[in-house]
């Protein structure tokens, strides 16, 4: 168990609706990050936020916003819905937003995500 | 532009003996590697990193080795044991504000008989 909690951990909805994928990172982890497996793409960044700011943008489309809130957890919003935004999204947390000592990134279990 | 490259898909690799992933990328600005474990429909399971300030890192039966000349890393588990059969993952990043923006590569399977 690598404390970071995402929720719901399976999701079936329709093309064009929206849906919202909640993440509570580690307890103490000030930082958030949103990734992306789909099948042909492999694992991609999305977006990193650092106590409540956006930090870093990924390949992240317009189409999906996020935020974190002042309890640390995160949303990833995702509307318009396509059939290939179908992928699973991983939530994963760290305690410092920068540096090189304890380097270490712990993932939720991720959101299966299947839009039909 | 695939900046992280796990070349061999799959290795098999008999109980015991040593199992050795590698991973080459090509970003010379990557100042950290992580290797993560995975099963399918799982989150990644961080198992092991190393800054570029350092070329080993050890941690019970998996060490990591990072070759900057080379811009190559490579995961030693020893001794391999079955539950190690998984997906493993190689990752690396930037510091700075951009820390935890990590790019992977496309992962290697490993299996270990008994």
């Amino acid at each position: 168990d690598s404390g970071v909690t995402q929720t719901p951990k399976h999701l079936i909805t329709a093309t064009g609706q929206r849906v919202t994928l909640r993440c509570s990172p580690r307890s103490g982890d000030l930082s958030v990050y949103w990734y992306q497996q789909s099948l042909d793409q492999g694992l991609q960044f999305l977006i990193q936020y650092y106590n409540g700011e956006e930090r870093a943008k990924g390949n992240i489309l317009e189409r999906f916003s996020a935020q974190q809130f002042p309890d640390l957890h995160s949303e990833l919003n995702l509307s318009s819905l396509e059939l290939g935004d179908s992928a699973l999204y991983f939530c994963a947390s760290s305690p410092q937003s920068s540096g090189l000592s304890g380097n270490t990134i712990y993932f939720g279990e991720g959101s299966w995500l299947t839009v039909v | 532009d695939q900046q992280v490259k796990q070349n061999s898909p799959s290795l098999s690799v008999q109980e015991g003996r040593i199992s050795i992933l590698n991973c080459d990328y090509t970003n010379s600005m990557f100042d950290y590697f992580l290797w993560y474990k995975k099963y399918p429909a799982e989150g990644p399971t961080f198992l092991i990193s190393i800054s570029s300030i350092k070329d080993k890192n050890e941690d019970g039966r998996f060490t990591v080795f990072l070759n900057k000349s080379a811009k190559h890393l490579s995961l030693h588990i020893v001794p391999s044991q079955p539950g190690d059969s998984a997906v493993y993952f190689c990752a690396s990043g930037t510091g700075g504000t951009s820390y935890g923006k990590l790019t992977f590569g496309q992962g290697t399977i490993l299996t270990v008989h008994p």
